[in-house]
């Protein structure tokens, strides 16, 4: 079974410009959590998604969105790209609705120049 | 805000020995935790939980131990095996709030041979 993939793996984009991050759960798994994480730190919680529907936010700025389709996969989008939003972009599915006991993907790294 | 703390950057231990990860939190809503571990180029993969209600839980090599009065937990892995080498985060929820987890910097655990 495959797990968590994300894509792309890695991206670079220019301050201003506009991003979008896919994931794909595993199969079964409704749930997609998305997650930020910088050098030296731990992933912080940016939105999970249940069936669909948007189930928490984090504090994150209105530039930051997301989206889960019909077959579970998700979009994360950033547009405006400061160069703060440099970082690795970790998308995790679970089986529950709460989006614990999640298995993440490697990430997609995110370089903003 | 940091509420989840993981004042050990890296431990070091022999083969065959106990190695013991520490995580300190200082929101007392929190009532469900979790540790990750993070191998090079992967994303986190869910190793252990422990709700509030008890403060033991053990699986196989892993045990976590909770104590709710101190805001502390600890992951104890015996024996220690080099495999076990990464890096460890350690998460909280709060039951309201339980899809924004909140993670600690990490531990990176280096088993020696």
């Amino acid at each position: 079974d495959a797990g968590v993939t994300q894509s792309p793996t890695h991206l670079i984009k220019t301050r201003g410009q506009h991003v979008t991050l896919r994931c794909s759960p595993i199969s079964g798994h409704k749930s997609v959590s998305w997650y930020q994480q910088v050098l030296g730190q731990g992933p912080q919680f940016i939105f999970q998604y249940y069936e669909k529907e948007e189930r928490g936010r984090g504090n994150f700025p209105d530039r930051f969105s997301a989206r889960q389709f019909p077959n579970y996969s998700s979009e994360l989008n950033v547009n405006a790209l400061l160069l703060g939003d440099s970082a690795l972009y970790l998308c995790a599915s679970s089986h529950n609705a709460w989006g614990t006991e999640a298995f993440f993907g490697q990430g997609t790294r995110l370089t903003v120049v | 805000d940091q509420q989840v703390k993981q004042n050990s950057p890296s431990l070091s231990v022999q083969e065959g020995r106990i190695s013991i990860l520490n995580c300190d939190y200082t929101n007392s809503m929190f009532d469900y935790f979790l540790w990750y571990k993070k191998y090079p180029a992967e994303g986190p993969t869910f190793l252990i939980s422990i709700s509030s209600i008890k403060d033991k839980n053990e699986d196989g090599r892993f045990t976590v131990f909770l104590n709710k009065s101190a805001k502390h937990l600890s992951l104890h892995i015996v024996p220690s095996q080099p495999g076990d080498s990464a890096v460890y985060f350690c998460a909280a929820s709060a039951w309201e709030d339980n899809n924004d987890m909140r993670f600690g910097a990490g531990t990176r655990l280096t088993v020696k041979p």
